[in-house]
């Protein structure tokens, strides 16, 4: 079964740090993009950040950029999301998706985690 | 920067009826365009990508249509399990940025 279960989310303070990490299975993980998106509570979905096949290129939305750092490993199949000097406005379930390039000028996240939640508040 | 917006935002319909969601962009953009289905507490679903392809998994009674800035996901004859928010999204290939727009919410009349 194809599956990502993401992990590391809870509170914390203005300012602080979390990790969190996508544990990906049933599907050959290295060739594949990979992307975070975030949906705060009640609102509707923004894209965050991706990251190319091998980690050598990654993307970020401008309202993360120098805060967050995406990166993958994939001797063990692991997305991660490093969140540093969080804000309150940060406060979201991430979703961990696999991005995919059906053909040129189709590009989707057609697989998605269950998403952690991420609460930033003092 | 391309700026989705989505009509109405909300659409309430009777099971058995067509529902017609827009979704336009800021500037003529690619046929890159994708639509998701969300249910409350669910992650997101595709349904549609490349503006007309059907995900696996996607019932016939799901289209995507459009060109230009003007993209539209059809609901031939809604279904029980259809009602939920719908999200289109598009792919800029430089610089690479995904935008969503802010969703329409389709519930029961």
């Amino acid at each position: 079964e194809v599956q990502l279960l993401e992990s590391g989310g809870g509170l914390v303070q203005p300012g602080g740090s979390l990790r969190l990490s996508c544990a990906a299975s049933g599907f050959t993980f290295h060739i594949y993009a990979m992307t975070w998106v975030r949906q705060a509570p009640g609102q509707g979905l923004d894209w965050v950040s991706s990251i190319s096949t091998s980690g050598d290129d990654t993307y970020y939305a401008d309202s993360v950029k120098g805060r967050f750092t995406i990166s993958r490993d994939n001797s063990k199949n692991t997305l991660y999301l490093q969140m540093n000097n969080l804000r309150i406005e940060d406060t979201a379930t991430y979703y961990c998706t696999k991005w995919s390039r059906f053909s040129v000028g189709s590009d989707a996240f057609d697989i998605w985690g269950q998403g952690t939640m991420v609460t930033v508040s003092s | 920067e391309i700026v989705m917006t989505q009509s109405p935002a909300t659409l309430s319909v009777s099971p058995g009826e067509r529902a017609t969601l827009s979704c336009r962009a800021s500037q003529s953009i690619s046929s890159n365009l994708a639509w998701y289905q969300q249910k409350p507490g669910q992650a997101p679903r595709l349904l549609i990508y490349g503006t007309f392809t059907r995900a696996a998994g996607t019932p016939a009674r799901f289209s995507g249509s459009g060109s230009g800035t003007e993209f539209t996901l059809t609901i031939s004859s809604l279904q029980s399990e259809d009602f939920a928010v719908y999200y289109c999204q598009h792919y800029n290939n430089w610089p690479p940025i995904f935008t969503f727009g802010p969703g329409t919410k389709v519930d029961i009349k």
